[in-house]
């Protein structure tokens, strides 16, 4: 299957700092991203909908001031989290969606956020 | 608004037996529904996707069925193996037009040898 990379795999922050997690398509163009937030023991919720050249979409309740998303180019999304808190302590995850494809997605490897 | 229920939080059955999992819907037509693996610390990784115009799929061991009158999916697992441990989600899609999908909490699947 395609190939979605995320960059870092795991990061510790203090409380009130900024953390930037990338997701690269490294098989295709991907005009679609999405990122997904994973508590333990918990389903994948969808944060929002990361659009190449255009504004993200967000899903309701996720603070888009906060979660900054960025979709640069067709194959790199980026999420940084604004003055984390401990209870953004999750694990995030992008996914790609293929230009040809409606219903596929491929997953990145997730991101362990850890605010202190 | 739409819900997505997995019925066991947890399965843990015998190697070589036959897993089945529960995916129940409410509230929602999906014109497809998808099965993931997902291991530990790792992203969901595809597994089978069947549409509503299907009765069931298969692919190697595992099968899937799509009932839209019961609004439920089964994934079974046949000659089950201690390597297929891991937590299997079903989604199922909340807008075609924009590739959104909503996952259930998932079950953890557990073979012991």
């Amino acid at each position: 299957g395609a190939v979605v990379s995320q960059h870092p795999s795991r990061v510790i922050c203090k409380s009130g700092t900024s953390v930037k997690i990338e997701c690269r398509s490294l098989d295709f163009q991907a005009t679609t991203m999405f990122w997904y937030r994973q508590f333990p023991k918990q389903s994948l919720m969808l944060m929002a909908t990361s659009n190449e050249g255009s504004k993200a979409t967000y899903e309701q309740g996720v603070e888009k001031d906060k979660f900054l998303i960025n979709h640069a180019s067709l194959t790199l999304s980026t999420l940084t989290v604004t003055s984390a808190h401990p209870e953004d302590s999750s694990f995030y995850i992008c996914s790609a969606r293929p230009p040809t494809s409606t219903d596929t997605q491929y997953f990145g490897p997730g991101t362990r956020l850890t605010v202190l | 608004s739409q819900k997505i229920e997995q019925n066991s939080e947890a399965l843990n059955i015998q190697e070589g037996k036959t897993a089945t999992l529960t995916c129940n819907y409410t509230n929602y037509s999906p014109a497809y529904l998808q099965w993931y693996r997902q291991d530990p610390g790792r992203g969901p990784v595809f597994l089978l996707l069947i549409r509503e115009n299907e009765k069931e799929k298969r692919k190697e061991r595992l099968k899937v069925t799509f009932d839209t009158t019961l609004k439920q999916s089964l994934f079974h697992i046949t000659a089950s193996q201690p390597a297929d441990s891991a937590t299997y989600l079903c989604a199922l899609d909340m807008d075609s037009s924009a590739s959104k999908i909503i996952f259930g909490s998932g079950t953890r699947l557990s073979i012991r040898p």
